[in-house]
């Protein structure tokens, strides 16, 4: 596609479950990002790939959260027993190479932990 | 321990007059620094960088002075539009590559016609 797509764009759920936010980066981009946004709070980086590896996964703040990317391009981050303090806005963003390049951002998953 | 800093939460201006959004970072081993712009519902888009050899890039109506001495950088919009109204991300890059973005926290600026 032209641009990177973020699907759920909005997912309410209750404390407990488990959620799923898929990204599909732009074509061609080996570098995919997630980061989030909770209400008042800058952009937090969760992880990167670089291709199929995640040579960064210092951002995920807690073994509830995981990510995996197959093929190089589709990326899932997948929430264990949501918590209420998961509730943000999930950006995936890719790039050509490695960072340092510019970023291309989704429009992001609003997720609601009720 | 935040690395880069937005120390203004919101900035409003007239339209046709200047904004000037600031951000400050603590970390030495930032030499790329870039601006993204969000618009409500949608990604943040890049705006405008700079490496940290310069101390100005131009963009049309933007402008990013970076001073390393004091670990400042600028963005500035002249003249204001309306539809600059948005929220304002500063973000660097350490040396290394391969090494995500730091962000800040966002400055929202309001341009008031």
């Amino acid at each position: 596609g032209a641009g990177v797509s973020q699907s759920p764009s909005n997912k309410v759920t209750e404390k407990g479950k488990d959620v799923e936010l898929r990204c599909d980066p732009i074509s061609g981009h080996t570098a995919l990002y997630w980061y989030r946004q909770s209400l008042g709070q800058g952009l937090e980086f969760l992880i990167y790939f670089q291709g199929n590896s995640a040579p960064d996964k210092s951002g995920l703040p807690s073994d509830r959260f995981s990510a995996e990317r197959t093929g190089g391009s589709v990326s899932t981050l997948t929430i264990q027993r949501t918590q209420q303090e998961d509730s943000a806005v999930y950006l995936c963003a890719s790039s050509l190479r490695q960072s340092n390049e510019k970023l291309f951002f989704g429009s992001g998953t609003q997720l609601s932990v009720l | 321990d935040q690395q880069v800093k937005q120390n203004s939460p919101s900035l409003s201006v007239q339209e046709g007059r200047i904004s000037i959004l600031n951000c400050d970072y603590t970390n030495s081993m930032f030499d790329y620094f870039l601006w993204y712009k969000k618009y409500p519902a949608e990604g943040p888009t890049f705006l405008i960088s700079i490496s940290s050899i310069k101390d100005k890039n131009e963009d049309g109506r933007f402008t990013v002075f970076l001073n390393k001495s004091a670990k400042h950088l600028s963005l500035h919009i002249v003249p204001s539009q309306p539809g600059d109204s948005a929220v304002y991300f500063c973000a660097a890059s350490p040396e290394r590559l391969g090494t995500p973005l730091v962000f800040g926290k966002g400055t929202r600026l309001s341009v008031i016609a």
